[in-house]
């Protein structure tokens, strides 16, 4: 079946530290990948998505390249702010139809100090 | 726009009662989902519906039930509340399946005591 492998956690880091958090993925064919951001208190929303091989999904100074060779879709970004401590979730979605299922990872908190 | 809300954001039962647990969306979506997040489990899928009249099962359904009866709305009922159950619960809706952005509720908090 299909599966989402994200690093441990959690993750602290200090303000402009550059962040790279794993996602490593199983699925038949070429799903679709996703990174979702639940912040404190609230529901997940997309961060970011890439849709085939090769394609690089960025938003808010946050990027992730899907990678079919190695399988994954680590996420990356140049400079954290404490505005982005938040947990993290790699998530993926097969192409076969109305059926289709997001399978989630098991998420990784990101805590950013000043 | 609403987007997706969920009511109550709290509740708490003892073992064995039922409630129901609401979820609305006014954006048209014909792909509703329910998940569940506990600690290092990441987000589970409960149920799911990919349109009014037409429901499936998840990762971990048993439990629970579902129905579909409009476009907009898609309950969830515990039927006979167990410790087991203690999670939030998130609602989802969607255009569709595959590639397409989920959008979430805010989240219910439940306490089975």
């Amino acid at each position: 079946g299909n599966s989402v492998t994200q690093m441990e956690g959690p993750v602290t880091l200090s303000e402009e530290a550059f962040l790279t958090i794993n996602c490593t993925y199983t699925a038949t064919g070429y799903p679709s990948l996703f990174w979702y951001v639940q912040y404190p208190g609230e529901g997940l929303q997309l961060l970011l998505k890439a849709t085939k091989a090769d394609d690089k999904g960025s938003n808010k100074g946050f990027e992730a390249t899907y990678r079919k060779e190695t399988t994954s879709f680590h996420l990356e970004k140049g400079s954290v702010q404490v505005s982005d401590s938040a947990v993290y979730f790699c998530a993926l979605s097969p192409h076969n139809g109305a059926n289709s299922k997001l399978t989630f990872g098991k998420g990784i908190t990101l805590s950013v100090r000043p | 726009n609403a987007g997706v809300t969920q009511t109550p954001k709290f509740q708490v039962l003892k073992t064995g009662q039922s409630m129901t647990l609401q979820c609305a969306q006014d954006m048209n979506h014909e792909y509703m989902s329910w998940y569940r997040q506990d600690p290092g489990m990441g987000l589970r899928l409960i149920h799911y519906s990919v349109g009014a009249g037409i429901t499936d099962q998840g990762e971990v359904p048993n439990g629970y039930n579902v129905s579909r009866s409009t476009t907009e709305d898609f309950p969830l009922r515990l039927l006979s509340a167990a410790p087991s159950q203690t999670s939030v619960y998130f609602c989802a809706s969607s255009q569709g399946a595959g590639s397409y952005e989920q959008y979430f509720g805010p989240g219910t908090r439940l306490t089975v005591t």
